[in-house]
């Protein structure tokens, strides 16, 4: 079964600081790759996701992730966080088709300071 | 994009009864739902898989007959929590998935006192 590894349970940064949150994952198979906030008392929000093809992935509010197959890492960017960004960030993971679950990181609670 | 519902989005009940969170894909038909659980500062854990028309699947360690599933539609899947006790109280989660991507629930927080 795939697996992911968030490297950073918090990252504390200043505001207009670049920022980036560390995924690994470990699977057998062929992989999709997701990055998803939460706030506080509420579900999950996408922010990116790779399924194939380019391996730089741009989401919303200006993040980004590259796909590294040979380190088989996903890393979170953003070259300019706001105080909104804080919040706790997801990696996850499934395999590739329909219908397959999703494995979590223990998520990297992301803390931004004026 | 698609769209998950979840509800309630909080509920508080006395320990010994039971608790039913749907969870609906408003404008998509989803074979397949997942239920997670979340505690505090916590990350999400798979619970079950639930699978129109069949029993669902669980992970290892979830009790089947306490956290009881049904998904009896395309759109609509249940989860009861019976007989609550406070060691239940927790985050829990739906999901859906349309095609490659997964639309999640709002949530419910049930706390059992």
């Amino acid at each position: 079964a795939q697996s992911v590894t968030q490297l950073d349970s918090q990252v504390p940064v200043f505001e207009e600081a670049p920022v980036e949150l560390r995924c690994n994952y470990s699977s057998s198979v062929s992989v999709y790759l997701f990055w998803y906030v939460q706030y506080p008392n509420q579900g999950l929000q996408l922010l990116l996701k790779y399924l194939s093809g380019s391996t730089l992935v741009k989401g919303i509010n200006g993040f980004e992730a590259e796909f590294n197959k040979s380190q088989t890492s996903f890393h979170l960017r953003k070259p300019s966080v706001h105080i909104s960004d804080t919040a706790e960030y997801f990696c996850a993971v499934s395999e590739r088709g329909n219908n397959n679950d999703m494995r979590f990181g223990a998520g990297t609670r992301l803390t931004v300071k004026p | 994009g698609a769209v998950v519902s979840q509800h309630p989005s909080w509920v508080i009940c006395k320990s010994g009864t039971s608790v039913k969170i749907e969870c609906r894909s408003l404008d998509f038909q989803a074979t397949t739902m997942f239920w997670y659980r979340q505690f505090p500062k916590q990350s999400l854990m798979l619970m079950a898989t639930s699978n129109e028309g069949s029993k669902a699947t669980y992970e290892q360690g979830v009790e089947k007959d306490k956290f009881l599933i049904n998904h009896a539609s395309l759109t609509l899947s249940t989860l009861t929590v019976t007989s609550a006790h406070p060691e239940d109280s927790s985050f829990y989660i739906c999901s859906a998935r349309d095609f490659s991507e997964a639309f999640f629930g709002q949530g419910t927080r049930l706390t059992v006192v």
